[in-house]
Protein backbone atom coordinates (compact mmCIF):
# COMPACT_ATOMS: atom_id res chain seq x y z
CA UNK A 1 0.00 0.00 0.00
CA UNK A 2 1.04 3.46 -0.71
CA UNK A 3 2.09 5.93 2.27
CA UNK A 4 0.86 8.73 0.92
CA UNK A 5 -3.47 9.74 0.94
CA UNK A 6 -5.04 12.10 -1.82
CA UNK A 7 -8.16 12.84 -2.92
CA UNK A 8 -9.49 11.25 -5.69
CA UNK A 9 -10.52 13.83 -7.73
CA UNK A 10 -10.36 17.96 -7.70
CA UNK A 11 -11.43 20.84 -10.12
CA UNK A 12 -9.51 24.00 -10.35
CA UNK A 13 -11.07 26.77 -13.34
CA UNK A 14 -8.35 27.78 -15.96
CA UNK A 15 -6.20 30.51 -14.55
CA UNK A 16 -6.48 29.49 -11.35
CA UNK A 17 -3.95 28.11 -8.90
CA UNK A 18 -4.23 24.58 -8.35
CA UNK A 19 -3.66 23.43 -4.87
CA UNK A 20 -3.33 19.71 -4.31
CA UNK A 21 -2.97 18.27 -0.79
CA UNK A 22 -1.59 15.23 -0.12
CA UNK A 23 -1.07 13.11 3.83
CA UNK A 24 1.73 11.26 4.33
CA UNK A 25 1.81 10.91 8.26
CA UNK A 26 4.07 7.96 8.31
CA UNK A 27 6.64 9.78 6.42
CA UNK A 28 9.85 9.14 8.30
CA UNK A 29 13.34 11.67 8.34
CA UNK A 30 14.84 11.05 5.20
CA UNK A 31 12.34 10.40 3.15
CA UNK A 32 11.85 13.04 0.22
CA UNK A 33 8.04 13.90 -0.91
CA UNK A 34 7.90 13.24 -4.45
CA UNK A 35 4.69 14.34 -7.07
CA UNK A 36 4.42 13.12 -10.61
CA UNK A 37 1.78 13.47 -12.82
CA UNK A 38 0.38 11.35 -15.81
CA UNK A 39 -1.34 12.48 -18.90
CA UNK A 40 -3.74 10.02 -20.52
CA UNK A 41 -1.78 7.61 -22.21
CA UNK A 42 1.56 8.77 -21.64
CA UNK A 43 4.07 7.70 -18.55
CA UNK A 44 4.17 9.77 -15.69
CA UNK A 45 6.00 12.60 -15.72
CA UNK A 46 8.45 13.97 -12.93
CA UNK A 47 6.81 17.57 -11.25
CA UNK A 48 8.75 18.47 -8.12
CA UNK A 49 10.50 16.61 -4.76
CA UNK A 50 11.44 18.01 -1.41
CA UNK A 51 12.60 16.56 1.92
CA UNK A 52 11.38 19.85 4.48
CA UNK A 53 12.18 23.00 2.83
CA UNK A 54 9.72 24.38 0.59
CA UNK A 55 10.25 24.50 -3.08
CA UNK A 56 9.72 26.12 -6.04
CA UNK A 57 11.04 24.89 -10.08
CA UNK A 58 9.17 26.30 -13.50
CA UNK A 59 6.34 23.60 -13.42
CA UNK A 60 5.05 24.20 -9.41
CA UNK A 61 5.57 24.38 -6.14
CA UNK A 62 5.57 22.48 -3.12
CA UNK A 63 4.78 23.37 0.51
CA UNK A 64 5.57 20.87 2.91
CA UNK A 65 4.51 21.38 6.35
CA UNK A 66 6.39 21.52 9.67
CA UNK A 67 5.84 18.33 10.79
CA UNK A 68 6.23 17.28 7.47
CA UNK A 69 3.08 15.10 7.70
CA UNK A 70 1.36 16.26 4.72
CA UNK A 71 2.17 18.78 1.44
CA UNK A 72 0.60 20.41 -1.00
CA UNK A 73 1.47 20.64 -4.61
CA UNK A 74 0.55 24.17 -6.34
CA UNK A 75 0.62 24.64 -10.10
CA UNK A 76 0.23 28.73 -10.13
CA UNK A 77 -2.00 29.36 -13.48
CA UNK A 78 -3.66 26.36 -14.55
CA UNK A 79 -4.11 25.41 -18.15
CA UNK A 80 -6.18 22.63 -19.64
CA UNK A 81 -2.80 21.07 -20.08
CA UNK A 82 -2.60 20.26 -16.63
CA UNK A 83 -5.70 17.93 -17.14
CA UNK A 84 -4.00 14.74 -15.39
CA UNK A 85 -4.03 12.15 -12.15
CA UNK A 86 -1.29 14.15 -10.15
CA UNK A 87 0.45 11.21 -7.91
CA UNK A 88 2.43 12.07 -4.31
CA UNK A 89 4.83 9.48 -3.81
CA UNK A 90 7.27 8.77 -0.79
CA UNK A 91 9.58 5.67 -0.30
CA UNK A 92 8.24 2.78 0.98
CA UNK A 93 10.58 -0.61 2.11
CA UNK A 94 12.68 0.69 -0.72
CA UNK A 95 10.54 0.87 -3.53
CA UNK A 96 8.43 3.30 -4.94
CA UNK A 97 4.89 2.96 -4.56
CA UNK A 98 2.46 4.60 -6.32
CA UNK A 99 -0.95 5.57 -4.96
CA UNK A 100 -4.68 6.13 -7.13
CA UNK A 101 -3.60 9.97 -7.13
CA UNK A 102 -5.57 12.93 -7.55
CA UNK A 103 -7.81 13.33 -11.14
CA UNK A 104 -7.42 17.05 -11.73
CA UNK A 105 -10.02 18.46 -14.02
CA UNK A 106 -9.10 22.18 -15.61
CA UNK A 107 -12.29 23.45 -16.20
CA UNK A 108 -12.63 26.63 -19.14
CA UNK B 1 18.74 14.05 -24.55
CA UNK B 2 17.14 11.26 -25.90
CA UNK B 3 14.58 10.02 -23.07
CA UNK B 4 13.53 6.49 -21.88
CA UNK B 5 12.74 4.42 -25.00
CA UNK B 6 10.72 1.56 -24.65
CA UNK B 7 9.95 -1.03 -27.19
CA UNK B 8 7.67 -2.14 -28.83
CA UNK B 9 4.87 0.58 -28.21
CA UNK B 10 2.25 -1.90 -28.82
CA UNK B 11 2.09 -5.98 -28.33
CA UNK B 12 -0.77 -8.80 -28.79
CA UNK B 13 0.05 -12.15 -27.89
CA UNK B 14 -1.68 -14.98 -26.68
CA UNK B 15 -2.24 -16.85 -23.49
CA UNK B 16 0.36 -19.24 -22.63
CA UNK B 17 3.02 -17.53 -24.95
CA UNK B 18 5.85 -15.34 -23.55
CA UNK B 19 7.11 -11.85 -24.03
CA UNK B 20 10.02 -9.83 -23.95
CA UNK B 21 10.41 -6.14 -23.45
CA UNK B 22 12.70 -3.79 -23.81
CA UNK B 23 14.35 -0.54 -22.12
CA UNK B 24 16.87 1.64 -22.97
CA UNK B 25 17.35 4.34 -20.30
CA UNK B 26 18.58 8.20 -20.33
CA UNK B 27 22.25 8.21 -21.41
CA UNK B 28 23.97 7.93 -17.69
CA UNK B 29 21.35 6.54 -15.95
CA UNK B 30 22.05 3.29 -14.05
CA UNK B 31 18.82 2.63 -12.27
CA UNK B 32 15.78 1.05 -14.45
CA UNK B 33 12.43 0.59 -12.69
CA UNK B 34 9.61 -1.29 -13.84
CA UNK B 35 6.07 -0.99 -13.63
CA UNK B 36 2.33 -2.18 -14.43
CA UNK B 37 -0.16 -0.06 -14.87
CA UNK B 38 -3.99 -1.38 -15.42
CA UNK B 39 -7.15 0.40 -14.83
CA UNK B 40 -7.95 -1.88 -11.90
CA UNK B 41 -4.58 -1.61 -9.72
CA UNK B 42 -3.07 1.49 -10.96
CA UNK B 43 0.93 1.61 -11.20
CA UNK B 44 2.04 -1.56 -9.29
CA UNK B 45 6.06 -1.76 -8.77
CA UNK B 46 7.37 -4.70 -9.94
CA UNK B 47 11.31 -4.76 -9.91
CA UNK B 48 14.34 -2.12 -10.11
CA UNK B 49 17.65 -2.85 -11.76
CA UNK B 50 20.80 -0.86 -11.24
CA UNK B 51 24.00 -1.84 -12.29
CA UNK B 52 22.99 -5.33 -13.67
CA UNK B 53 21.58 -5.93 -10.11
CA UNK B 54 18.09 -6.61 -8.93
CA UNK B 55 17.53 -4.68 -5.63
CA UNK B 56 13.87 -4.39 -5.20
CA UNK B 57 10.80 -6.46 -6.44
CA UNK B 58 6.90 -5.93 -6.17
CA UNK B 59 4.46 -8.58 -5.07
CA UNK B 60 4.29 -9.94 -8.61
CA UNK B 61 4.39 -14.14 -9.49
CA UNK B 62 7.97 -15.50 -10.91
CA UNK B 63 6.62 -15.42 -14.65
CA UNK B 64 7.53 -11.81 -14.58
CA UNK B 65 11.30 -11.97 -14.65
CA UNK B 66 14.17 -8.78 -15.82
CA UNK B 67 17.37 -8.35 -16.34
CA UNK B 68 19.94 -5.69 -17.03
CA UNK B 69 22.60 -5.43 -19.39
CA UNK B 70 26.07 -3.56 -19.30
CA UNK B 71 25.06 -0.36 -21.02
CA UNK B 72 22.22 -0.18 -18.35
CA UNK B 73 19.26 -1.14 -20.43
CA UNK B 74 16.81 -3.42 -19.60
CA UNK B 75 14.49 -6.18 -20.60
CA UNK B 76 11.89 -7.78 -18.82
CA UNK B 77 9.90 -10.60 -19.41
CA UNK B 78 6.64 -12.74 -19.10
CA UNK B 79 6.27 -16.48 -19.01
CA UNK B 80 3.00 -18.24 -19.90
CA UNK B 81 0.65 -15.39 -20.31
CA UNK B 82 -2.47 -14.78 -18.95
CA UNK B 83 -5.33 -12.63 -19.89
CA UNK B 84 -5.07 -10.63 -16.40
CA UNK B 85 -1.15 -9.52 -17.86
CA UNK B 86 -2.98 -7.48 -20.51
CA UNK B 87 -1.85 -3.98 -19.23
CA UNK B 88 0.86 -0.72 -20.02
CA UNK B 89 4.29 -1.62 -18.99
CA UNK B 90 6.37 1.08 -17.98
CA UNK B 91 9.71 1.65 -17.40
CA UNK B 92 12.01 4.39 -16.07
CA UNK B 93 15.19 5.60 -15.44
CA UNK B 94 17.03 7.41 -12.83
CA UNK B 95 20.64 8.44 -11.99
CA UNK B 96 20.57 6.41 -8.78
CA UNK B 97 18.08 4.17 -7.08
CA UNK B 98 14.36 5.17 -5.89
CA UNK B 99 14.73 7.93 -8.41
CA UNK B 100 17.07 10.10 -6.01
CA UNK B 101 16.98 13.65 -6.14
CA UNK B 102 16.13 14.47 -9.72
CA UNK B 103 13.59 11.54 -9.59
CA UNK B 104 12.18 9.00 -12.52
CA UNK B 105 11.78 9.67 -15.82
CA UNK B 106 9.46 7.28 -17.40
CA UNK B 107 9.05 5.88 -20.98
CA UNK B 108 5.75 6.08 -23.16
CA UNK B 109 5.31 2.27 -22.32
CA UNK B 110 4.45 -0.55 -24.15
CA UNK B 111 0.82 -1.71 -24.48
CA UNK B 112 0.59 -5.73 -23.70
CA UNK B 113 -3.01 -7.46 -24.78
CA UNK B 114 -3.30 -10.75 -24.07
CA UNK B 115 -5.93 -12.49 -26.10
Amino acid sequence: DAKTTQPPSMDCAEGRAANLPCNHSTISGNEYVYWYRQIHSQGPQYIIHGLKNNETNEMASLIITEDRKSSTLILPHATLRDTAVYYCIVRLDDKIIFGKGTRLHILP
Amino acid sequence: KAGVTQTPRYLIKTRGQQVTLSCSPISGHRSVSWYQQTPGQGLQFLFEYFSETQRNKGNFPGRFSGRQFSNSRSEMNVSTLELGDSALYLCASSVVTFGGPGGYTFGSGTRLTVV
